[in-house]
C-alpha cells in the first residue's frame, strides 16, 4: 500500500522568503503525486500534479514541485512567499485507476510579516 | 453547480444518534469519493462510487458506517449510532470519468459527537 510521509507538522517563513515543503512517499510503481492546499473553511484545492515526463511542475500561485524518484520525494517550493499562502499543505500520492488517493498529515505554514 | 457542495456544513449529534451528510457533486462527474479528516490529520480515504456504483468501500471504518449514489449524482453519507470518535471532518470529492487526477473537494461536513 501506498504511504505519504510529511516529516514538518509546522513550518514559520517570513513574507517575501523562500519556502520548501518536504515530501516522502512509497510506493512500489510509479506514483502518481499530488500537493494540496486547505485554507481554514475551505475544501482542498489542487496546487500541482505529476504524472510522467518532466520532473519539475509547475502549478497554481507560483508554486513548483520537483519529482527524485531516488529519493522518493516530491518537495514542494515557492521562491518568494506571500502572506495570503498561509494555509496547510497536503502532499498526496495516487495509484492510477480510479484513483484511491492517499493523503500526508499535512504542513501547516504561517507566514509573518 | 458550480462545485462540490456539502450539507450540513456543522452538525452536532449526541452519541447513539444517526446523521446523515450530503454531497451534491460537480454536475457530470462521474466519480465521487468520501473521506475523513480527523483533527490534525490529512484525509482518509473511506469510499468511491463509480456513477451509483460502490466500487470500493475498504475505508469505511465500521458497519455503522453506510453510503449511497442512488442516481448517480447526489451522495449521501450515513453514520448510524454515532461515537465520539467519529468525531471529524467529513469531505466529498468528485472527478470526471476516467483517470485526471485531480479531485475537486467540497468544504466538508464538521461532525462533532458529545
Amino acid at each position: 500500500a501506498q504511504s505519504v510521509t510529511q516529516p514538518d507538522i509546522h513550518i514559520t517563513v517570513s513574507e517575501g522568503a523562500s519556502l520548501e515543503l518536504r515530501c516522502n512517499y512509497s510506493y512500489g510503481a510509479t506514483p502518481y503525486l499530488f500537493w494540496y492546499v486547505q485554507s481554514p473553511g475551505q475544501g482542498l484545492q489542487l496546487l500541482l500534479k505529476y504524472f510522467s515526463g518532466d520532473t519539475l511542475v509547475q502549478g497554481i500561485k507560483g508554486f513548483e514541485a520537483e519529482f527524485k524518484r531516488s529519493q522518493s520525494s516530491f518537495n514542494l517550493r515557492k521562491p518568494s512567499v506571500h502572506w495570503s499562502d498561509a494555509a496547510e499543505y497536503f502532499c498526496a500520492v495516487g495509484t492510477g485507476g480510479y484513483q484511491k488517493v492517499t493523503f500526508g498529515t499535512g504542513t501547516k505554514l504561517q507566514v509573518i510579516p | 453547480g458550480a462545485g462540490v457542495s456539502q450539507s450540513p456544513r456543522y452538525k452536532v449529534a449526541k452519541r447513539g444518534q444517526d446523521v446523515a451528510l450530503r454531497c451534491d457533486p460537480i454536475s457530470g462527474h462521474v466519480s465521487l469519493f468520501w473521506y475523513q479528516q480527523a483533527l490534525g490529520q490529512g484525509p482518509e480515504f473511506l469510499t468511491y462510487f463509480q456513477n451509483e456504483a460502490q466500487l470500493d468501500k475498504s475505508g469505511l471504518p465500521s458497519d455503522r458506517f453506510f453510503a449511497e449514489r442512488p442516481e448517480g449524482s447526489v451522495s449521501t453519507l450515513k453514520i448510524q449510532r454515532t461515537q465520539q470518535e467519529d468525531s471529524a471532518v467529513y469531505l466529498c470529492a468528485s472527478s470526471l470519468e476516467g483517470f485526471t487526477g485531480e479531485l475537486f473537494f467540497g468544504e466538508g461536513s464538521r461532525l462533532t459527537v458529545l
